[in-house]
Order: structure tokens, then C-alpha cells, then sequence
């Protein structure tokens, strides 16, 4: 049973580009979250996401950044026109239900040059 | 808005020591509390959790105690190994999980 995928590991994207960061969520579940982690900081809150459905964006910042959990296919975290502020690194984690367990993937590590 | 405070932000402690790492929520309808470890370059795993209808959950060496009157939570490692190294983080959650800011356990052989 394959444990939460993220990929790529790391990304290396130049200042305006567009950087697509993607979530495989463990088999079964239905809910994501995604979060922001800069070096030697904590995990911020992104965005809580349901299969189709935001359900709370109230920590994404309001341009630039765009979330996605289509029916099919891995959760998508966009970031349009990157800039070097966003180098961090991006969780996700997937659970199945509201009073369920949220399990880690390892990350993206993503690098504005 | 949600706010969780977690202290210390550092602690060393000799191996075969207990280490406690507390935290407080601000989110009164937070009610699912878990811990994770993280290590240098990997995602946080999770180590133990406690609901909100249970006072305190044990586990090997690891225990959790939880008081929803004070909004305080703590975990409690008891024989500590240097593999116990990490950082660690608590979190609450009501609707989106919400993070403490860390707590770096160095345990020196």
C-alpha cells in the first residue's frame, strides 16, 4: 500500500515561470491538505482540499497561487510567475475521512532561480 | 484566527532521559491532536495522536496527555534514544489541521 507520492522531489524553475507541484494521495482517501515549509520553520497551511472541492484556501496567498483535486488523477498545487520568495518547501497529506489520521508525502522541494 | 503555540523551541537532553514538548490551541472546536517527527530532508511522520474525548494515550515510550479545559496538550518521551533526534511538531485540528512552530530534541549519547 503505497504511502502519500509527491513529485517531483525537487524543482528548479527560474523567476516567471510556472511551477506544478503534484499529490498522490494514499489509496482510498479523499481529503487533502497542502502546506508551505521554509528552512528551520514550521509547516504553514495552504489550502484543505476535497476530491473536487476546496473546502478552506485561507492560506493561499490570493495571486499567484492556485490548488486543484480533480475526481481522477493527483492533487495539483500551482505556482504562476514564481518568484524567489517562493523557494520552500511544499508538503501534502492525505487522509480519508474529517476524523481520520493525515499521512506526509516527502515533499517538493522547489528552487526559484 | 487558529493559533497553536508549542514550546520549547529547543531542548537537549542526555540519553535515557525523558523529554516533554507542550502545546496550547486557540481553536475551541479543534478536536483531533497528532504529533509528528520530522527528520532532516523527509516529511513529517506520524507518531501518536489523542482525541478530544480521551485525557491521555500511551504508546511504547511515547505518552500524550490532553486537558480540552486549559486547551494544553503534551508529549512525553520517556528513554531517550539519540535516534530520537528530531524535530517534532503537534498539531490541532477543528477543520484544517493547524501546526505549533517546532521543537528541535537533540538527545546526546
Amino acid at each position: 500500500n503505497a504511502g502519500v507520492m509527491q513529485n517531483p522531489r525537487h524543482l528548479v524553475r527560474r523567476r516567471g515561470q510556472e511551477a506544478r507541484l503534484r499529490c498522490s494521495p494514499m489509496k482510498g482517501h479523499s481529503h487533502v491538505y497542502w502546506y508551505r515549509q521554509l528552512p528551520e520553520e514550521g509547516l504553514k497551511f495552504m489550502v484543505y482540499l476535497q476530491k473536487e472541492n476546496i473546502i478552506d484556501e485561507s492560506g493561499m496567498p490570493k495571486e499567484r497561487f492556485s490548488a486543484e483535486f480533480p475526481k481522477e488523477g493527483p492533487s495539483i498545487l500551482r505556482i504562476q510567475q514564481v518568484v524567489r520568495g517562493d523557494s520552500a518547501a511544499y508538503f501534502c497529506a492525505s487522509f480519508g475521512g474529517t476524523a481520520a489520521e493525515a499521512f506526509f508525502g516527502q515533499g517538493t522541494r522547489l528552487t526559484v532561480v | 484566527g487558529e493559533n497553536v503555540e508549542q514550546h520549547p523551541s529547543t531542548l537537549s537532553v542526555q540519553e535515557g532521559d525523558s523529554a516533554v514538548i507542550k502545546c496550547t490551541y486557540s481553536d475551541s472546536a479543534s478536536n483531533y491532536f497528532p504529533w509528528y517527527k520530522q527528520e532532516l530532508g523527509k516529511g513529517p511522520q506520524l507518531i501518536i495522536d489523542i482525541r478530544s474525548n480521551v485525557g491521555e494515550k500511551k504508546d511504547q515510550r511515547i505518552a500524550v496527555t490532553l486537558n480540552k479545559t486549559a486547551k494544553h496538550f503534551s508529549l512525553h518521551i520517556t528513554e531517550t534514544q539519540p535516534e530520537d533526534s528530531a524535530v517534532y511538531f503537534c498539531a490541532a485540528r477543528g477543520g484544517k489541521l493547524i501546526f505549533g512552530q517546532g521543537t528541535e530534541l537533540s538527545v546526546k549519547p
